[in-house]
Formats: structure tokens, sequence, C-alpha cells
């Protein structure tokens, strides 16, 4: 079974400096790994997809880089904002299954 | 944007109760999902469905739970007498289909299910 894994939990930041949000799973079995933020009390949304034979995806300031092999994956946020506070979460598809497993989230909170 | 509805945004029930959750996914997808987050937990899968047929579903997802697409634009999940343990935030995403850009998940707002 698919174990996603998200380090830290949970940080603060002061504004402007770079945030590196790390996810391990355990199987490298994966079709594509994607990357959510989750305000309280709020959906999901989408940041970034990485499909299994990319390395890394990229959208402003956000970076999210995948080592399939490692079981690994990291998001960069560049000059954190206090507009990024939020619930990151990183979510991995497995081979031969539509299911996301999910990882339980690094709650960041940027500091102004 | 397009988005993924849900209503309500809230639900309390008693427990042994019927509810239906409601989602209408975006327009042009083809995949439909619910997802479910216990306060504090991961989010889980429940079931995807594909083709007006579950494709898949998980363990969580069984005999009191159902789902339906009733027309062409809503998606409902369906809990037949609801426990205490099924208070959780219910989520309902869509997504296009396969490709690289299709299988991006589009997630609803959420509605949370407390059950009394």
């Amino acid at each position: 079974k698919q174990e996603v894994t998200q380090i830290p939990a949970a940080l603060s930041v002061p504004e402007g400096e770079n945030l590196v949000l790390n996810c391990s799973f355990t199987d490298s079995a994966i079709y594509n790994l994607q990357w959510f933020r989750q305000d309280p009390g709020k959906g999901l949304t989408s940041l970034l997809l990485i499909q299994s034979s990319q390395r890394e995806q990229t959208s402003g300031r956000l970076n999210a880089s995948l080592d399939k092999s490692s079981g690994r994956s990291t998001l960069y946020i560049a000059a954190s904002q206090p507009g990024d506070s939020a619930t990151y979460l990183c979510a991995v598809r497995p081979y031969g299954n539509n299911r996301l497993a999910f990882g339980k989230g690094n709650q960041v909170v940027v500091i102004p | 944007e397009p988005e993924v509805t849900q209503t309500p945004s809230h639900q309390v029930t008693q427990m042994g109760q019927e509810v239906i959750l409601r989602c209408v996914p975006i327009s042009n997808h083809l995949y439909f999902y619910w997802y479910r987050q216990i306060l504090g937990q991961k989010v889980e899968f429940l079931v995807s469905f594909y083709n007006n047929e579950i494709s898949e579903k998980s363990e969580i997802f069984d005999d009191q739970f159902s789902v339906e697409r009733p027309d062409g634009s809503n998606f409902t999940l369906k809990i037949r007498s609801t426990k205490l343990e099924d208070s959780a935030m219910y989520f309902c995403a869509s997504s296009g289909g396969q490709g690289a850009t299709n299988e991006k998940l589009f997630f609803g707002s959420g509605t949370q299910l407390s059950v009394l």
C-alpha cells in the first residue's frame, strides 16, 4: 500500500524567505504526483502535476521536483508572501489505479 | 475559470438518517470522484466514476454508500444510514481524462458533514 509522508508537518517563515516542502512515498511505481494547496475549511487547489517521466514542473514562484527512484518530491516556493500561508498537500497516483494517495500536508505560515 | 460546485456547504444529520451530497463537476470532464477528510487526518479516496459506472472504490465505500449521475450535470453521493464516524469533509472532484493536462484533479470546496 502506498504511504505518503510530508515533512515538516508545520513551519513558519518570515516573508521573503524561500520555502522548501518535502514529500516522500513508499512505492516508486507511480503514474504522476500532484501538489495541492488547501486553505482552512476550503477545497483543494491543484498547483502542479508532475508525470512520472518528468523531473520537475514550474509555475511562477513554484517549482516542484520529482525523484521517482528515491520516492521523493520537493516543492519550492520562492520569495514567500503572507498569501502563501496554507496547507500544502502532496498526492501520488499509483500505477494501475485511479485513486490519489495523499500526505497529511505541510502547514505553512508566512509571517509579514 | 470553471469550477466544481458542491452543495450544501454544511450538513448536520442524526445518526441513522440518509444524506445526499451534491456536486456539479466541470462540464466537459469525464471522470468524477469523491474523497473525504476526517478532521486532522489525510484526504482519503472513496470512489471514482466514469462512463456512468463506478470504476474504482475503496474499502471505505461499503454498501451504505452509493453514487449517481442522475442527469448530464449532477453527481451525487448518498449515505443510506449515517454513522458518527461518517462525520468528515466530503470533497467532489473531476478530471478531463487521460493525458498530462487532463489528469489534473479539480476539487470542489467540500461539504462538511456532521453526524450527531
